[in-house]
């Protein structure tokens, strides 16, 4: 079945660049999201790029998708302590109408 | 607008007994889809509710059940509880049912953390 995959846990230092990945097996999928999850609180999304699209920027976001290697990527400019989170790849499967979700990337600031 | 709501927030109960959750989706929103969450699995997909009808379900087992009323509002039930039940259980409500080609914004409740002891 559908798979996606994103690694455990990420640390960074306040101020640098976060880079969150994503794989996925699914190449029939139009819409893939990435949500973020803070202590307590429900899962908001935070953006998300159509599968015709290679890349997409809001403010200190940056989704990167390349289609060939299934690969996508969020890239979040001048991190905050503001920004932990668990952030959560979402690949929607045109086959059974679901979104498939990734386990979660835990980021973690230094200060 | 009030958000997507769920009670209870938390639930305790022993292996072989049934739960219900409820959700209330934002006004408006006709399609609520529910998902288990468990910690380093992310989020696998149970069932969405489109309009009263189940549109489409997850791989779990038939002791997990929904419905939907007329208002939109939804509830989830567990029969016969088992220890690998423990879970935060989220609902997510949606304008309109998911569809392929359409952006489809879910808003997620805070969840329901249910411990089966």
């Amino acid at each position: 079945g559908e798979d996606v995959e994103q690694s455990l846990f990420l640390s960074v230092r306040e101020g640098d660049s976060s880079v969150i990945n994503c794989t996925y097996t699914d190449s029939s999928s139009t819409y893939l999201y990435w949500y973020k999850q803070e202590p307590g609180a429900g899962l908001q999304l935070l953006t998300y790029i159509f599968s015709n699209m290679d890349m997409k920027q809001d403010q200190r976001l940056t989704v990167l998708l390349n289609k060939k290697d299934k690969h996508l990527s969020l890239r979040i400019a001048d991190t905050q302590t503001g920004d932990s989170a668990i952030y959560f790849c979402a690949v929607f499967m045109d086959s059974n109408y679901q979104l498939i979700w990734g386990a979660g990337t835990k980021l973690i600031i230094k200060p | 607008k009030a958000g997507v709501t769920q009670t209870p927030r938390y639930l305790i109960k022993t292996r072989g007994q049934q739960v219900t959750l409820s959700c209330s989706p934002i006004s408006g929103h006709r399609s609520v889809s529910w998902y288990q969450q468990t910690p380093g699995q992310g989020l696998q997909f149970l069932f969405e509710y489109f309009s009263e009808t189940q549109r489409n379900k997850g791989n779990f087992p038939g002791r997990f059940s929904g419905r939907q009323f007329s208002n939109s509002r939804s509830e989830m039930n567990v029969s016969t509880l088992e220890l690998g039940d423990s879970a935060l259980y989220l609902c997510a409500s949606s304008l309109e049912a998911v569809a392929i080609g359409s952006y489809n914004e879910q808003f997620f409740g805070p969840g329901t953390r249910l411990t089966v002891l």
